[in-house]
């Protein structure tokens, strides 16, 4: 069964400290791994797609990466304001033409200034 | 201007009364898809459209029903609210062909008392 787990729960970092957070997934063939943020009340936002091991992107202070197993999302140096919860999702390439996303329940982290 | 948008963003009624849930977007998109998110359950699809003409069950859809009046409207529908469909709902939207990135809107807090 195809299946996202993310590690923390929650996480709560000082105002500079670096720390990664993990997804770790089980699927029949990946077709593509997603970061969102999510604040408290709104919709998720986009932050990355990874499609193959090896692949890393960047977005200020984020850095996501993926192996076959598990991707990260590092925060170098984070500020309160990054303070979210984080969503990994990913896609099956036997998902069918509904493209169905898988998510994970999130890492919640504060950054305490 | 958001890109999508749902109204209302907060609605609280009682059992067995019928709520619409609306979603507009500008982005062009074909592909509309309702989400609800509950605590330690992460997002769950109810119903995903492709176009107008093409409307499809998600995983949880019983109890709810959609509409696609135009490529930019998607509506969900709760037939006869019962309080265990207190939640967040999520519209999002894709465009084919593009990277699978779904993009949400702001939410929809429904209470059912």
């Amino acid at each position: 069964e195809d299946q996202v787990t993310q590690s923390p729960e929650a996480l709560r970092l000082q105002e500079g400290e670096s720390s990664s957070l993990n997804c770790s997934y089980t699927v029949s063939g990946l077709r593509g791994l997603f970061w969102y943020r999510q604040d408290p009340g709104k919709g998720p936002e986009f932050l990355f797609t990874l499609y193959s091991a090896g692949e890393e992107k960047e977005k200020e202070r984020l850095k996501a990466t993926l192996t076959k197993k598990e991707s990260f999302l590092h925060i170098t140096a984070p500020k309160p304001e990054d303070s979210a919860t984080y969503l990994c999702a990913v896609q099956s390439l036997h998902a069918g033409n509904n493209r169905k996303l898988i998510w994970g329940l999130g890492t919640s982290l504060a950054v305490n200034p | 201007d958001a890109d999508v948008t749902q109204t209302p963003r907060n609605r609280i009624t009682k059992t067995g009364k019928r709520i619409m849930l609306e979603c507009s977007q500008t982005k062009g998109h074909d592909r509309m898809y309702w989400y609800r998110q509950d605590p330690g359950l992460g997002l769950r699809l109810i119903y995903y459209s492709f176009d107008v003409k093409d409307i499809n069950k998600g995983e949880i859809s019983d109890g709810y029903s959609v509409s696609r009046q135009a490529q930019a409207k998607f509506s969900l529908s709760l037939e006869s609210a019962i309080p265990n469909q207190t939640a967040l709902y999520f519209c999002a939207t894709r465009r084919t062909g593009s990277e699978d990135t779904q993009y949400f809107g702001p939410g929809t807090r429904l209470t059912v008392l």
